[in-house]
């Protein structure tokens, strides 16, 4: 069975840039489109933006769309998200899935953005 | 955006007795190709969302039969037939059919 497993968790200042990774097992990387959806504390779930790994086509939620960047190492099977100018309110658990399904889950990577 | 309002946001039952939770959208989720991508899934505390069921009814392998999902075009329902403890969570609905998904704000439930 395929699994996404993310990268640990990590604590970042105002302004700093985070990289999440989502690793792939188990499966064909090159089948999947992966999303990122991010989970604010207490709140709800927040689409951010996918990939298409083997097309290299990427799509981002236009909230985003200036400081995020999705990108995907094929030979790895891993996808990577990138939030850069981070500021309070990014604090929040990321987590990758594969998109379209959305039948398989990474476990979620908290990220606090604090000073 | 597609807008997607669920309701209620808090939802106390007793355990054994059904549960009901509708999620509405915005805009119609029948896409071009014919098919509804509404999925509704499950979040329990400190856990990653878990998919229930996708297309509307189509429940996911391993998921009890006491969750069905039901409904068309805008309108649409997640029954659980007699609540049980491991249904403690919250719930969202999502739509894939307009670019970009978008989530409901989440149906939480609890055990009175």
């Amino acid at each position: 069975q395929v699994q996404l497993v993310q990268s640990g968790a990590e604590v970042k200042k105002p302004g700093s840039s985070m990289k999440v990774s989502c690793k792939a097992s188990g499966g064909s990387f090159k089948t999947y489109a992966i999303a990122w959806v991010r989970q604010a504390p207490g709140q709800g779930l927040e689409w951010m933006g996918g990939i298409i790994p083997v097309l290299g086509v990427v799509k981002y939620a236009q909230k985003f769309q200036d400081r995020v960047a999705v990108t995907a190492d094929e030979s790895t099977s891993t996808a990577f998200m990138e939030l850069s100018s981070l500021r309070s309110e990014d604090s929040a658990v990321y987590y990758c899935a594969r998109e379209d399904a959305y039948d398989i889950w990474g476990q979620g990577t908290a990220v606090p953005v604090s000073s | 955006d597609v807008v997607m309002t669920q309701s209620p946001l808090s939802l106390p039952v007793t355990l054994g007795q059904p549960a009901s939770i509708s999620c509405r959208s915005s805009q119609s989720l029948v896409h071009s190709d014919g098919n509804t991508y509404l999925i509704w899934f499950q979040q329990r505390p400190g856990q990653s969302p878990r998919r229930l069921i996708y297309q509307v009814s189509n429940r996911d392998s391993g998921v009890p039969d006491r969750f069905s999902g039901s409904g068309s075009g805008t309108d649409f329902t997640l029954k659980i037939s007699g609540v049980e403890a491991e249904d403690v969570g919250v719930y969202y609905c999502m739509q894939g059919t307009h670019w970009p998904p978008t989530f409901g704000q989440g149906t939480k439930v609890e055990i009175k």
